[in-house]
Order: C-alpha cells, then structure tokens, then sequence
C-alpha cells in the first residue's frame, strides 16, 4: 500500500528549514527518500533500515519511528538547490524488494 | 556507460501497437525496477527483479504488460496492444543490494505517447 506523504507541497525562502513526513499502514523494513527536479530521474537522498541504521546525505538527515510506521526528512537552511519533488519510498516489513513510493511532496525554495 | 541506460528515449506509437522499452542496469547490480510516471504524478511501482527472477510482479497494471531480464543484466517492458493510458516515461533503476537495503540509481527513462 502507498505511503502517504504531508505536505503535498510546500514554498520556502532560502535559509528556512522544511519537514516532509511519510506514513506507512503498514509495517516496514525500510524508508528510502528520492529528489526529483523536473524533467530528471530521482536521485538518492537517504534509506532508513529497520533497527535504526541510516545512511545517506550529509546535509539532509532523516528520522524513523519503526513502532508509527512513519518517517521524517529533515531539510535545514534550505538552498535554491533542494527545489524539487522529494519521494519517500517504503519496503514492506517482509522484506520482499517491492519499494513503494508515496505520492510526492513538492518542495520550492525562493531567494 | 556508467548509469542505468534506457532505451529509446522517446516513443510515439499508435493505439493498438506493441512497444518495447529496454534498460540495461550498471554492471553488477542484481535489483531492478520499473515504475511508470504519468504526468505530473508519483512513481508507480510496476516490477522488481533480483537477479533474473521477479519476485514480485504485482504492479503490472494489466495482462497486455510483461516484462523479463535476462540474467543480471537487460531488462526489456513490453507493453502490448497500446492505450491512450498507457502514455507515460517509464523508469528503470537497479541496485548493487538486495531489495530494499540499497540505494537505486535511475535511467533517465523511456517517455511514450500513445496517439
């Protein structure tokens, strides 16, 4: 099932912190986040694994509450640069490969 | 190359045709993916591989869909007798990990329009 993302979109001026949150129905293995600018493939930004390893973007951190089934991607002092769609993707506690993306939040950073 | 190459990169074909949509992953990744982005909207789950074997082919939206790789490598879409719907790019990604426990790296994807 897909995850659902909050907000839907989301208007910064640079230097502002933004939070994008992603929640699961159901339990899960792992949460991966994805920037999309227009036009481009997703690039990786971060995966959170069960049991709390987390690996990813120095300038960007993410959070997950395994118990919620939700996870947070924190961006802080915002550059023009982290304009995009930002998707959160999620595995299955069963851990069979199958990575569901959320619907995307549209993020856009303003001088 | 050094990414995830697709090809073609761009498809016009007319209602009723079959379409090929091929992705060649980097080399050694044993995940692959294909998700379908329609205009304007999220990624669409379609299939993962893990080596040449799909465990999971549940997001083929229909029967007219099919997809195979062949060892751990070229993975072809074909979408049969083509819809207006099926207008969309389609994505491929692969991962040197197993599913879920690594970063993908995307194609810059296949955009076809159905006439």
């Amino acid at each position: 099932q897909q995850p659902v993302q909050s907000p839907q979109a989301v208007i910064l001026r640079e230097g502002e912190d933004a939070v994008i949150n992603c929640s699961s129905s159901k339990a899960l293995y792992s949460v991966h986040w994805y920037r999309q600018k227009h036009g481009e493939a997703p690039v990786f930004l971060m995966i959170l694994l069960k049991g709390g390893e987390q690996k990813g973007h120095e300038k960007i951190s993410a959070s997950f509450n395994e118990k919620k089934q939700q996870s947070s991607l924190y961006l802080t002092a915002s550059q023009l640069s982290y304009s995009g769609t930002y998707f959160c993707g999620t595995v299955g506690s069963s851990n069979t490969g199958k990575l569901i993306f959320g619907q995307g939040t549209t993020l856009q950073v303003k001088p | 190359g050094a990414g995830v190459s697709q090809s073609p990169s761009n498809k016009v074909t007319e209602k009723g045709k079959d379409v090929e949509l091929r992705c060649d992953p980097i080399s050694g990744h044993t995940a692959l993916y294909w998700y379908r982005q329609r205009l304007g909207q999220g990624l669409e789950f379609l299939i993962y591989f893990q080596g040449n074997s799909a465990p999971d082919k549940s997001g083929l939206p229909s029967d007219r869909f099919s997809a195979e790789r062949t060892g751990e490598s070229v993975s072809t879409l074909t979408i049969q007798r083509t819809q207006q719907e099926d207008s969309a790019v389609y994505l491929c990604a692969s991962s040197l990990a197993r599913g879920g426990t690594g970063e993908l790296f995307f194609g810059e994807g296949s955009r076809l329009t159905v006439l």
